[in-house]
């Protein structure tokens, strides 16, 4: 099955600076790859997702890149703030109905 | 705007017992699921659930776990016989579409095993 290696597991940046994460996943059927925010005390909450016919997505300051036949993804934050702090999951979805989320990465972000 | 809500927030049951979690998803959703989180661990896949069927089921789902809708509205998870390593933060989820669509997660129930 499907199985998603996420580092690092810690990161942390001063705020303004950029943040990336990466992650790896092993099922090549895999299509869709969601990245996700969890709060403390709070469920995981969906920042954004790439699917497999695109390289990359930007979304004002967060931005995803995929490289298919690497099968790794990643997420860039950048300016971050300390709002951004949390840990964050990337995740993947083959052709059937399982969402499986890497072991996270938790972010602090300096003021 | 439109959550999925969960109940309890937090059991604590001994071990042995069964335990009801219970989850509301929100209403135009088709498809639900259950995750758990071992205290600051990854988020695990449990079941997905579709059409009054079980859709897929991870190696931790075993006997000792079931899934029903009983109504139009209800989503819950039984644990049958409570393990101490059962204790956990247990997250349902819901989504309209199916694949790629987007999982909507509760806050969270969780689970104390003592």
């Amino acid at each position: 099955g499907e199985n998603v290696e996420q580092h690092p597991s810690t990161l942390s940046v001063q705020e303004g600076d950029s943040a990336v994460i990466k992650c790896t996943y092993s099922d090549s059927a895999s299509n869709y790859f969601p990245w996700y925010k969890q709060e403390l005390g709070k469920g995981p909450q969906l920042i954004i997702d790439i699917r497999s016919n695109v390289g990359e997505k930007k979304d004002q300051r967060i931005a995803v890149t995929l490289n298919k036949t690497a099968k790794h993804f990643s997420l860039h934050i950048t300016e971050t703030q300390p709002e951004d702090s949390a840990v964050y999951f990337c995740a993947a979805e083959a052709s059937y109905d399982k969402v499986i989320f890497g072991p996270g990465t938790s972010l602090s972000v300096i003021p | 705007e439109p959550e999925v809500t969960q109940t309890p927030s937090h059991q604590v049951t001994q071990m042995g017992q069964e335990v009801i979690l219970r989850c509301v998803p929100i209403s135009n959703h088709l498809y639900f699921y259950w995750y758990r989180q071992i205290l600051g661990q990854k988020v695990e896949f449990l079941v997905s659930f579709y059409n009054n069927e079980i859709s897929e089921k991870s190696e931790i789902f075993d006997d000792q776990f079931s899934v029903e809708r009983p109504d139009g509205s209800n989503f819950t998870l039984k644990i049958r016989s409570t393990k101490l390593e059962d204790s956990a933060m247990y997250f349902c989820a819901s989504r309209r579409q199916g694949y790629t669509g987007e999982l909507f997660f509760g806050e969270g129930s969780r689970l104390t095993v003592l």
